[in-house]
Order: C-alpha cells, then structure tokens, then sequence
C-alpha cells in the first residue's frame, strides 16, 4: 500500500538557519516520484521541489533541496537560510505510476513550520 | 498562462441543500484532481480523472458527493444533500503527464461552511 509519513506535526526554525524537514514514504512500485508543497495561512498549495525514483542526484531548486535517500525510503526536505517567510505548513507527496499508464498522488499529513526572528 | 480556477472561493449553505463546486484545470492538462482538506482527516484525494473519464474515485466519502468532467476545461463537484461534517476546503488540481514530473497545480481552493 502506498504510504507517505511525516513525523514532525510542527517544527521551529531561527531565521537564516537551515532546517530539515522528514518524510518517508513506502512503495512497491519502482517508477515514482516524491513532491514537496508548501501551503501559506492564506491557503494555496505551492509546489517546491520534486524527485524521481531513477533520478541520481539530489533534486535542488534555489534554497530548497531534498535529500533522497532510496534505500531508507525518505525524501527529507531542506530549506537553507530559513526566512520570515517560510513560516507555512509543508506536504510531502509521491506519485506512483499505474501499469494502465494512470496515475495516483497520496499527501502526508504535512509539517508545520515556524521561523523565529 | 491562467492558473486552475476555482469557484465560488467560499460557499455558505445550509444543511439539506445542493453544493456545487466548479473547476476550470490548466488548459492542456489531461489529468483533475479533487481533494478535500479538513483539520482532522488532512488532504484527501477524493477523486480523479484522465482525460475527462474517471479513474478512481475511492475516496469519495459517500453517495451524496458525485463528480463529474464533462469536457477538458471543465469539472463540478456536487454534494447533495450537504452536512455540517462536508464543511472543508475542496482543491482542484490538474497535472501534465506529458511532463517529466507530473506536478499538480492547485486552484485556490472553495472554503465551504454547512451550516
């Protein structure tokens, strides 16, 4: 069964400090991939960062990277130089590809993060 | 390039009446998502569809909710009769398998109170 666990309902983070936030996933399906969002107070989903199953290195994008460990099944996300404005709930998410060429997405309960000033 | 597109942004009903909710994808899309966020129960992927036929659509909570994709630039949400318990935030979501990660793009999101 497909699962996705973050462990941490809530973390602190001193501004421009870096912070990691965890998730594991579980599948049975070698084709995958593993998605980072950020959803605001104000409410939407952003999508941050994502990683495939064959992909060798380690996705980055700006101050965002995730650290993809295949073997212990985690993606854990990290924010370096943590701003005021990273202050958000963060989901982890994989996407497992269907043999019908269809596709499912499940989502973590999410990681809710707060950077101190 | 206009993102998904939700409406209305919040609805207020009463328990007993029909909700609709509505969704407009990114044009070229091929796969709509709906979730269901509560404080409770998280994101939920209520149902989905590629290219405009359902593929699963487990997760609908009961027969009062039904969804329906008549056309690729479209898709509604219906709960009928509504109960306190629906009141959520509902995301629309599309996704591009003609992408190399398949991200889903959210709407903004209808925050709905059943009162």
């Amino acid at each position: 069964a497909q699962k996705i666990t973050q462990t941490q309902p809530g973390m602190f983070v001193q501004e421009k400090e870096a912070v990691t936030l965890d998730c594991t996933y579980d599948t049975s399906d070698p084709s995958y991939g593993l998605f980072w969002y950020k959803q605001p107070s104000s409410g939407e989903m952003i999508f941050l960062i994502y990683q495939g199953s064959y992909d060798q290195q380690n996705a980055t994008e700006g101050r965002y990277s995730l650290n993809f460990q295949k073997a212990r099944k985690s993606a854990n996300l990290v924010i370096s130089a943590s701003q005021l404005g990273d202050s958000a709930m963060y989901f982890c998410a994989m996407r497992e590809g269907g043999t019908s060429g269809t596709y499912k997405y499940i989502f973590g309960t999410g990681t809710r993060l707060k950077v101190l000033a | 390039d206009a993102g998904v597109i939700q409406s209305p942004r919040h609805e207020v009903t009463e328990m007993g009446q029909e909700v609709t909710l509505r969704c407009k994808p990114i044009s070229g899309h091929d796969y709509l998502f709906w979730y269901r966020q509560t404080m409770m129960r998280g994101l939920e992927l209520l149902i989905y569809f590629n290219n405009n036929v359902p593929i699963d659509d487990s997760g609908m909570p009961e027969d009062r909710f039904s969804a329906k994709m008549p056309n690729a630039s479209f898709s509604t949400l219906k709960i009928q009769p509504s109960e306190p318990r629906d009141s959520a935030v509902y995301f629309c979501a599309s996704s591009d398998t003609g992408t190399w990660t398949y991200e889903q793009y959210f709407g903004p999101g209808t925050r709905l109170t059943v009162t």
